[in-house]
Parts: C-alpha cells; structure tokens; sequence
C-alpha cells in the first residue's frame, strides 16, 4: 500500500524559476527520501532526510520534513531543462525494512 | 557506478509462459532485496520483501505463486512472472540493502515486461 500522497502531481515551469514538490505520510517514520525517475528508467537517490533533522540542502536542492504535519518538500532552485523527470518521495517506517513511495509529481521544465 | 543490476532489462514474452528477471548487487552483499511493480504514469508498488536464505514477503495482494521470489544467494534475487498474461506487462524495479552500505537502498535500472 501506498504511505502517501504528493502534490502537485504534475508541474510545469519554466527553466530557471524554482519547482517545489510536496509529501506526505501517514506513519511515523526513520528517514524520508527523494528520488527522481526519467521516463522508462530506474530511480536516482537524490536525497535523504531523518526523522530528527529540519531541512537538507544538496546543490540546487533544498528538502525540508516536518514530522508533526507528516509532510516533506522538495525544492529544485534555478530549474533545467535536464531537471525534467518524476520524482517521488519514500519513507521507511519505524520497525520496517522496506521504503514506500508517494505518488510522485511530473516535472516538466519548459526551455 | 551501478551497484544493484538487472536484467534483462526489456523482455517481450508469450502469454502464458514464464520470465525470470534478476537482481544482482555488484560489489556488497545485498541482506535484503525489494521487488516492486509500476504502471506507466504511475508510482512504484513493493511486491515483496526478500531476505536473503529465507521466503520473501508478500505485500498483500500480490500472488506469490504467480510471482515467485528466490534469494538464494548475498548478491542475487530472481522474480519469475508464471503464467504471464498482457496484464502482467509492467516495469519492474528491483532494489537492495546491505551490510556496510548502511540504511541506503540502491535501485536496479529497472525491466520492462511486454506479455503478449
């Protein structure tokens, strides 16, 4: 079953303005992920957040966890075209081995 | 560079036979291996959950006799579709765990399924 759901399902934007996707869950949780999906093609970590840190940046990513709102983040600041994919978030429960994705959310920058 | 592999990674089969895909991590010893299915436009389903030298775990409603799981080996997974039907065409992910690795997960490229 699905832990959550991600808003918007799809985005489009266009290059160099900054995309933000949000996740939320249902469960308590260890750690929450991003990953991106290029159609037809596996998954790339991007980024990983703990249930006991605030906010994460990686380069052009900003990623934030508010564990009382049971939700996460994800900003892409200064959009390109190569950020164009799906991109999901994960968690993995207390107690559990296993990661459950979000919904996911359709980028799509606009050159 | 990858460290979980799979392959094939596409594979056209006939309805009502049966396909094997693998699930290889490359230079760890992946404990626990994931199998998940997803749709087009869709996200990611976990199948199972395998541990290495015992019987996977089933999500529910996931046929564990149509889609069989064996990791009989540190560095191998294998999901076998039997009997495959037009409606098992799907992408299937693998991903894997292990010791020395941490919490981190590592996904396979991904086999496309086409049943025809």
């Amino acid at each position: 079953s699905q832990q959550g759901e991600e808003d918007p399902q799809a985005l489009s934007i266009q290059e160099g303005e900054n995309a933000t996707m949000n996740c939320s869950y249902k469960t308590s949780i260890n750690n929450l992920q991003w990953y991106r999906q290029n159609s037809g093609r596996g998954l790339v970590h991007l980024i990983l957040i703990r249930s006991n840190e605030r906010e994460k940046h990686s380069g052009r990513l900003r990623v934030t966890l508010d564990t009382s709102k049971k939700s996460s983040s994800l900003l892409i600041t200064a959009s390109r075209a190569a950020d164009t994919a799906s991109y999901f978030c994960a968690t993995d429960g207390l107690g559990a081995q296993k990661l459950v994705f979000g919904q996911g959310t359709r980028l799509t920058i606009n050159p | 560079g990858a460290v979980v592999s799979q392959h094939p990674s596409r594979v056209i089969c006939k309805s009502g036979t049966s396909v094997k895909i693998e699930c290889r991590s490359l230079d760890f010893q992946a404990t626990t291996m994931f199998w998940y299915r997803q749709f087009p436009k869709q996200s990611l389903m976990l199948m199972a959950t395998s541990n290495e030298g015992s019987k996977a775990t089933y999500e529910q409603g996931v046929e564990k006799d149509k889609f069989l799981i064996n990791h009989a080996s540190l560095t191998l997974s294998t999901l076998t579709v039997t009997s495959a039907h037009p409606e098992d065409s799907s992408f299937y992910i693998c991903s894997a765990r292990g010791g020395g690795r941490g919490n981190t997960i590592y996904f396979g490229e991904g086999s496309w399924l086409t049943v025809v």
